[in-house]
């Protein structure tokens, strides 16, 4: 089962435009990490953000977490065609039995037009 | 390339074929997982090895599938016996021990049953 959920499910910008995505999740958590996936690749880690932090900067990411609501974004400013692909946050859910399975949302498909 | 390594890339097979799939991890990863990704969705968790103890194994993971990481070290998955349903792309990924660690993944293995 897929916890994380992106939203919007895609995005079509125009280069040097702001990015930004949203993702929710329903249980409790150790940690959220972002991920990039270019077509057919594996996945590239971009960012991860602990339970107790707030806030994250990455060179041009930025990252939100807010636990009360179960929710996190990632802004990507001044977006470059390169960054075309898909993103998907992965949550590392908080299990006292020790689980240690990333769960994956459905991803947002990221279209940066030059 | 000190990355996490997948061979074959690609791979199309008969139904009813077996297939393996082998991952190089990391090096000073002890923690490998396998995850499968299917066109248009996240990559779901199939399964989790802390050195060569396979620690966790998810409800996808029927009994036509298998996972071994003998000495601690790269790890083989196997398909017996595939169906159509089966065709997706597999994920190898590694991380250190600890929690709350970057999980890095492979390029990922490509499955089409014909």
């Amino acid at each position: 089962s897929q916890q994380g959920e992106e939203d919007p499910q895609a995005l079509s910008i125009q280069e040097g435009e702001n990015a930004t995505m949203n993702c929710s999740y329903k249980t409790s958590i150790n940690n959220l990490q972002w991920y990039r996936q270019n077509s057919g690749r594996g996945l590239v880690h971009l960012i991860l953000i602990r339970s107790n932090e707030r806030e994250k900067h990455s060179g041009r990411l930025r990252v939100t977490l807010d636990t009360s609501k179960k929710s996190s974004s990632l802004l990507i400013t001044a977006s470059r065609a390169a960054d075309t692909a898909s993103y998907f946050c992965a949550t590392d859910p908080y299990s006292g039995a020790g689980s240690y399975q990333l769960t994956f949302g459905k991803g947002t498909k990221l279209s940066v037009i030059p | 390339d000190t990355g996490v390594s997948q061979d074959p890339r690609h791979k199309i097979t008969k139904r009813g074929q077996n297939v393996t799939f082998r991952c190089d991890p990391i090096s000073e990863h002890n923690r490998l997982y396998w995850y499968r990704q299917t066109l248009g969705q996240g990559p779901e968790f199939l399964t989790y090895f802390q050195n060569e103890a396979q620690l966790e194994k998810s409800r996808l993971l029927s009994d036509r599938f298998s996972a071994e990481r003998p000495k601690g070290s790269f790890s083989t998955l196997e398909i017996q016996r595939t169906e159509q349903g089966d065709s997706a792309m597999y994920l190898c990924a590694s991380s250190p021990s600890g929690s709350g660690n970057t999980i890095y993944f492979g390029e990922g293995s490509w499955l089409t049953v014909v």
